[in-house]
């Protein structure tokens, strides 16, 4: 079981740009939730995807966007970057709502 | 607003001794906690969990403590090795999602 992987794991963008990363869950999970942990910070959590829905969402703005495939596989998407938004953005792949296994997670810098 | 709260961004212990890490929460409706230790460049690892309804879990050298009055959670690590060195992170679920400390770095001296 290779566990929960992401893609990519660094990634160099330049403001105003969007960018797509991908989480794919642990197999036999089929919930997927994305957070973003700043330098020095806890992640902080942005959306969780089940059933291909989003069910769950954090404060974060509309630029943020996510999706679910039917394979439980998901994307994070961030329209219009912003310096800020550089940070590791982390995917957890769960079955319930217990323990969490996250990937190594990706490095987004916006220059 | 912080509802999960880890007040040391450190600690150092001799390799051997206890290592104690700290967490205080605010909301009464957490039912879930977790510790998790990360290393850098990668992604947080599971450690250990405890369900409101326990105060104490036990894997190996690892306890986790929870004392659900004063809304404080605690990880002991006995004996602290080498290899413990990391930042850990506190997390609190309300069944919906997690909410994260900003995480201790343990350092365990040789």
């Amino acid at each position: 079981d290779a566990g929960v992987t992401q893609s990519p794991t660094h990634l160099i963008k330049t403001r105003g740009q969007q960018v797509t990363l991908r989480c794919s869950p642990k197999s036999g999970h089929d919930t997927v939730s994305w957070y973003q942990q700043a330098l020095g910070q806890g992640p902080q959590f942005i959306f969780q995807y089940y059933e291909e829905e989003e069910r769950q969402r954090g404060n974060f703005p509309d630029r943020f966007s996510g999706h679910q495939f039917p394979n439980y596989s998901s994307e994070l998407n961030v329209n219009a970057l912003l310096l800020g938004d550089s940070a590791l953005y982390l995917c957890a792949s769960s079955f319930s709502d217990t323990e969490a296994f996250f990937g190594q997670g990706t490095r987004l810098t916006v220059v | 607003d912080q509802q999960v709260k880890q007040n040391s961004p450190s600690l150092s212990v001799q390799e051997g001794r206890i290592s104690i890490l700290n967490c205080d929460y605010t909301n009464s409706m957490f039912d879930y906690f977790l510790w998790y230790k990360k290393y850098p460049a990668e992604g947080p690892t599971f450690l250990i969990s405890i369900s409101s309804i326990k105060d104490k879990n036990e894997d190996g050298r690892f306890t986790v403590f929870l004392n659900k009055s004063a809304k404080h959670l605690s990880l002991h690590i006995v004996p602290s090795q080498p290899g413990d060195s990391a930042v850990y992170f506190c997390a609190a679920s309300d069944g919906n999602q997690f909410y994260f400390g900003t995480g201790t770095s343990l350092t365990v001296i040789p």
